[in-house]
């Protein structure tokens, strides 16, 4: 089976940084997801990793360790609308992913 | 239209009723997924239809019966549904074999089984 945790909660601060921790423990990886979904909305694709090392995509980046089972994403210049849930998810075969149960993030002004 | 798009958005049942959920994809994909989304928990993989070949059943009820006509639909039928199967249904469409293959979400059917 798989075994992918995150933080349940995480509060900051508008225009601050957060690092949003994810680590996991599956049988094969073939990839690492993370995925942003505001309330009533669909989940929606922010970053993936496969090999080792940092993967930046303007205020988003996600790092990924192989060898740790670890992964994070770095959230900077935090702006309200970032208020959401962010799901981990790892790819342990060609195509079927398992989710984390998702960090809720609330940024305050 | 355009990504993938779900209907109905909310479905309020009774115990006995028959109903189905659709889902359609406009991007050209080759998979097909539904998931289960219940408060505080992960997503919980349901069906994989694969080239329009189921290849995932993880051990659902068989009160939900999925159904793929076609590589552009998906459908997932529910019949004498009981309460816990109370949730938000995703569907999910993807690419194998593509760059990253990552999945595209629909917006979810909203499902309460009173």
């Amino acid at each position: 089976g798989q075994n992918i945790d995150q933080p349940t909660e995480m509060t900051a601060t508008e225009g601050a940084i957060v690092q949003i921790n994810c680590t996991y423990q599956t049988s094969g990886f073939n990839g690492l997801f993370w995925y942003q979904q505001h309330a009533g909305e669909a989940p929606t694709f922010l970053s993936y990793n496969v090999l080792d090392g940092l993967e930046e995509k303007g205020r988003f980046s996600s790092f990924l360790s192989r060898s740790k089972g670890y992964s994070y994403l770095l959230l900077k210049e935090l702006q309200m609308k970032d208020s959401a849930s962010y799901l981990c998810a790892v790819r342990d075969g060609d195509y079927k992913l398992s989710f984390g149960a998702g960090t809720t993030v609330t940024v305050r002004a | 239209e355009t990504g993938v798009t779900q209907t109905p958005r909310h479905l309020v049942m009774g115990m006995t009723n028959k109903k189905s959920l659709k889902c359609e994809q406009h991007l050209g994909h080759n998979a097909m997924y539904w998931y289960k989304q219940s408060a505080k928990k992960p997503l919980e993989l349901m069906f994989v239809y694969n080239f329009k070949e189921q290849t995932e059943n993880n051990s659902v009820p068989s009160r939900f019966s999925p159904e793929c006509p076609n590589s552009s639909h998906l459908f997932l039928h529910l019949h004498t549904l009981q309460p816990e199967d109370s949730a938000l249904y995703l569907c999910a469409s993807s690419q194998l074999e593509g760059h990253t293959g990552e999945l595209f979400f629909g917006e979810g059917s909203r499902l309460t089984v009173l």
